[in-house]
């Protein structure tokens, strides 16, 4: 079956330096990509979002990039804080009579060191 | 505005037994979801409602869970025998849209199953 996955479980970055944290999909289908971020404890927080129109989208201190071509989504988290520290997903979000169904991956461990 | 709330957020069972989680999704929020978030992994999309209609249930063990959202706001699900492998937090979410916007989690309900 398609899938969506991370290549990297943990990442350890120094406080200050940027992170990359990457995604592959699966389903060439899949038109509507979204990263959240999800501390100890808690549900998932919405983080930034990208069609498939789109192959980059900035927020605050945070990019997403989406290569349709490799189907391979990143999120790009510019000068990483110690709160910046949760397990982060991409999800994918399939649309095949009207309503767009998600299918998150594994998720990534951010450990940001002071 | 007020955020999801769920209940109870925990809850230990023997399996076998019987056991219900309740979800009042954000005001006006037309969409529902209730995913199984396994330890390690990324949360699993179990049903969808719109308003209080079934979107997707195609990864609901229906010998086991059943859902219901009776009056398009506050939402139950059951699971009714548990087993081990049903140890999991459950999270509920909702979106004002059919999709395509992004989710708000609850707390989610830790679920364990002796």
């Amino acid at each position: 079956g398609e899938s969506v996955g991370l290549h990297l479980p943990t990442l350890s970055v120094q406080e200050g330096d940027n992170s990359i944290i990457n995604c592959a999909y699966s389903n060439s289908a899949s038109d509507y990509f979204i990263w959240y971020k999800q501390e100890s404890g808690k549900g998932p927080q919405f983080i930034i979002d990208i069609r498939s129109n789109m192959d980059k989208r900035q927020g605050q201190r945070v990019t997403v990039l989406l290569n349709k071509t490799v189907k391979h989504l990143s999120l790009q988290i510019a000068a990483t804080q110690p709160g910046d520290s949760a397990v982060y997903f991409c999800a994918e979000n399939r649309n095949p009579g009207g309503s767009y169904i998600p299918t998150f991956g594994r998720g990534t461990s951010l450990i940001v060191h002071p | 505005e007020a955020g999801v709330a769920q209940s109870p957020r925990y809850k230990i069972i023997e399996k076998r037994q019987s056991v219900a989680f309740w979800c009042n999704p954000i005001s006006g929020h037309a969409t529902l979801y209730w995913y199984q978030q396994i330890l390690g992994q990324g949360p699993k999309l179990l049903i969808q409602f719109q308003n209080n209609g079934v979107v997707d249930d195609s990864q609901l063990p229906k010998d086991r869970f059943s859902a219901e959202r009776l009056k398009g706001v506050d939402s139950t699900l059951k699971i009714q025998p548990a087993k081990l492998e049903d140890s999991a937090v459950y999270l509920c979410a909702s979106s004002s849209s059919w999709g395509g916007n992004e989710q708000f989690f609850g707390p989610g309900t830790r679920l364990t199953v002796l």
